[in-house]
């Protein structure tokens, strides 16, 4: 079985400073992680992914992520959160050996602040 | 935009009757994903389709079917609708069946009265 974590409900950070929307999963065998961002009345949007390879992965609207395999994890960052970058965040894991059906974290919502 | 379409973008509805969410995916996407999103339950994997063929089943009730046309749209058909069904429907495609991004369509908002 597979599952994904994200911890905190809702993350608040001022404009201008570095945000992190934490993820962890847990998986049986390679992980292959994902993000994704939702603006309200909108379908998700794709914005990084980890399949294998360098463990720090850049994305979409200069959004990164980190893939740690000892702490299973995969925060997503970003150096200087813009107003505009408020929206529900997901994240995402599927795994090898069967249909590669993502599994969706709860969700995170970031709030910018001016 | 993503390049997936969904209609209609909203619909109502009363209880116990059927109705039909349609998607057409990016050109050249051979997969298509059904999801239902609830506050309470999050989103929700319903089904898979690849090149015309069921690939994968998840929480998907009886009362709800889907399939791929050979032009590769898809419906989803929900009857016997109840409260609870009230959602939001996403379609999502990708490029193949594999570990590849889902590119998702703007969604269906199916109210239930």
């Amino acid at each position: 079985a597979q599952s994904v974590a994200q911890p905190e409900d809702q993350v608040n950070v001022a404009e201008g400073n570095p945000l992190t929307v934490k993820c962890t999963y847990s998986v049986s065998g390679n992980p292959y992680l994902f993000w994704y961002v939702q603006y309200p009345n909108r379908g998700l949007q794709f914005l990084l992914k980890y399949i294998t390879g360098d463990n720090l992965v850049k994305g979409s609207y200069g959004f990164e992520a980190e893939f740690n395999k000892s702490q299973t994890s995969f925060h997503l960052k970003k150096p200087s959160a813009l107003v505009s970058d408020s929206a529900l965040y997901f994240c995402a894991v599927t795994t090898g050996g069967g249909s590669y059906i993502p599994t969706f974290g709860r969700g995170t919502s970031l709030i910018v602040h001016p | 935009d993503s390049g997936v379409t969904q209609t209609p973008k909203h619909l109502i509805t009363a209880t116990g009757q059927r109705v039909t969410l349609r998607c057409s995916p990016r050109s050249g996407d051979l997969s298509v994903y059904w999801y239902q999103q609830s506050l309470d339950q999050g989103l929700q994997f319903l089904i898979q389709y690849y090149n015309g063929e069921e690939r994968a089943k998840g929480n998907i009730l009886e009362r709800f079917s889907a399939q791929q046309f050979p032009d590769l749209h898809s419906e989803l058909n929900l009857s016997s609708l109840e409260l609870g069904d009230s959602a939001l429907y996403f379609c999502a495609s990708s490029l193949q069946a594999g570990p590849y991004e889902q590119y998702f369509g703007p969604g269906t908002r199916l109210t239930v009265t």
